[in-house]
């Protein structure tokens, strides 16, 4: 059963901690993508990838950073959390081309206290 | 910057009723995407149109692309309680990047 893991389903973090998660995917999709979900505002993209060492800019990448070093592998970094990034963090990824969706991670909720 | 209206926001329907959610957006779309997530869930991949006018069916679902790709909607028709969730298009923005609707939170009542 092909599958996107996210490390951790429930995260407490202290103000100010570097925070780490983990996505992993096992489908050889080139992109991937990782997006916040909040109540009344959909899910918002963070950064996302097309490729291995490759990431751009989603619309609000303010206080996070990624990192992919393998093509299964794509990782969000909360460089210093604030009680502000408090949410569901869901990871996906998708192939190149037309007509496929993306497949979600079970998501991460990520309290910051 | 693109900008993708989704409504309605909630909608409660007896069982066996039918659903429709609209998705809008400002500008012409190049195709349109429908995801469902079930509560607690994440969102799970529904189908993709690209077609002006184009019509579609799962089951019980039916897709709908406008004939000038502005708009889009998801039908069900007689409702059962495993329809319940959250209904979201997604809209393409640049190249295989999509951003969200707000979503369609759905509840059926038996």
């Amino acid at each position: 059963d092909v599958k996107v893991t996210q490390s951790s389903r429930y995260l407490v973090k202290r103000t100010g901690e570097k925070v780490f998660l983990e996505c992993v995917q096992d489908m050889d999709h080139e992109n991937m993508f990782w997006y916040r979900q909040d109540p009344g505002l959909g899910l918002r993209l963070i950064y996302f990838s097309y490729d291995v060492k490759m990431k751009e800019k989603g619309d609000i990448p303010e206080g996070y950073s990624v990192s992919r070093e393998k093509k299964e592998r794509f990782s969000l970094i909360l460089e210093s959390a604030s009680t502000n990034q408090t949410s569901m963090y869901l990871c996906a990824s998708s192939f190149s081309g037309q007509g496929f969706g993306y497949t979600f991670g079970s998501g991460t909720r990520l309290t910051v206290v | 910057g693109q900008q993708v209206m989704q409504i309605p926001q909630y909608q409660h329907v007896q069982e066996g009723e039918d659903f429709t959610t609209y998705c809008n957006s400002s500008t012409t779309l190049s195709n349109i995407q429908w995801y469902k997530q079930r509560p607690g869930g994440h969102p799970v991949f529904l189908i993709q149109l690209v077609k002006s006018g184009e019509v579609k069916k799962q089951k019980r679902l039916t897709f709908q692309f406008g004939e000038a790709k502005k708009n889009s909607s998801l039908h069900i028709t007689a409702t059962q309680t495993t329809d319940v969730g959250t209904y979201f298009c997604a809209v393409q923005t640049g190249t295989y990047k999509y951003i969200f609707g707000t979503g369609t939170r759905l509840k059926v009542l038996a």
